[in-house]
C-alpha cells in the first residue's frame, strides 16, 4: 500500500492566490521529506528538503518566499505556493525515505497537479 | 553542476530486451538508482547500485561503473505494461536524489 500520502491530487486556482499541498508519511516517521517539481515530459527537479522542527533547505534558484515549506510534525510536511502564477503550473511531488540505509528506496506521494489560471 | 544524461526515447517490441543508459556528472556520489514512472503517476523504485557491477531483480537488472560514471537499466522479456518513463538518479549527500533527463520507453506488439 501507499507509504506516502499527498493531498490534493489536483487543484486549479486563480492567479495571485495561494495553494497548500500536504504530504504525510504513513506508518513511519519522516524527519526529512523532499519536494520535487516536474513539468510535462521533463525530469523531476528537487525544490527543497523539508526538515522536521527546522527550516527547509532550498535548492539553488528556488524562491523560498514563494514556496513555503513547513514540517511541523514527524509525519506531515506542507508546501504552500504563494501568489501563484500560470508559470507555477506543474506537477508537485513529495517523497521520503522510510528507512535510512544506502539501498532503501525513496517513496513518492501520488503528486499534486497544480493549474493556475 | 549536476548532469545525468539518458536517451530521450526508446522503442522495442514485446518480449525483447532493452537497455537504457545513464551517464552522470555530479558532485557527490553514493549510488545510482532507477525509477519507473507511468504517465500521471508517482515514480516507483526499481533498483539501486552502490558498487560496480550488476544487480538483478527479476526481469530488471541494473549495472554501474563508477570509474566511467555510467550505468544502465536492462529490461528483459518486455511487456506492454513496461511502457513508461525511466529515470536514473544519483544519491548525493544529505540523501538527496538528483534525477536524470528520463527515457520514455514504448513497447510495441
Amino acid at each position: 500500500g501507499a507509504v506516502v500520502s499527498q493531498h490534493p491530487s489536483w487543484v486549479i486556482c486563480k492567479s495571485g492566490t495561494s495553494v497548500k499541498i500536504e504530504c504525510r508519511s504513513l506508518d513511519f516517521q519522516a524527519t526529512t521529506m523532499f519536494w520535487y517539481r516536474q513539468f510535462p515530459k521533463q525530469s523531476l527537479m528537487l525544490m527543497a528538503t523539508s526538515n522536521e522542527g527546522s527550516k527547509a533547505t532550498y535548492e539553488q534558484g528556488v524562491e523560498k518566499d514563494k514556496f513555503l515549506i513547513n514540517h511541523a510534525s514527524l509525519t506531515l510536511s506542507t508546501l504552500t505556493v504563494t501568489s501563484a502564477h500560470p508559470e507555477d503550473s506543474s506537477f508537485y511531488i513529495c517523497s521520503a525515505f522510510k528507512q535510512v540505509s544506502n539501498n532503501s528506496p525513496l517513496h513518492f506521494g501520488n503528486g499534486t497537479r497544480l493549474t493556475v489560471t | 553542476g549536476q548532469s545525468l544524461e539518458q536517451p530521450s526515447e526508446v522503442t522495442a517490441v514485446e518480449g525483447a530486451i532493452v537497455q537504457i543508459n545513464c551517464t552522470y556528472q555530479t558532485s557527490g556520489f553514493y549510488g545510482l538508482s532507477w525509477y519507473q514512472q507511468h504517465d500521471g503517476g508517482a515514480p516507483t523504485f526499481l533498483s539501486y547500485n552502490a558498487l560496480d557491477g550488476l544487480e538483478e531483480t527479476g526481469r530488471f537488472s541494473s549495472f554501474l561503473s563508477r570509474s566511467d560514471s555510467y550505468g544502465y537499466l536492462l529490461l528483459q522479456e518486455l511487456q506492454m505494461k513496461d511502457s513508461a518513463s525511466y529515470f536514473c538518479a544519483v544519491k548525493r549527500g544529505g540523501n538527496k536524489l538528483t534525477f536524470g533527463t528520463g527515457t520514455q520507453l514504448k513497447v510495441e506488439l
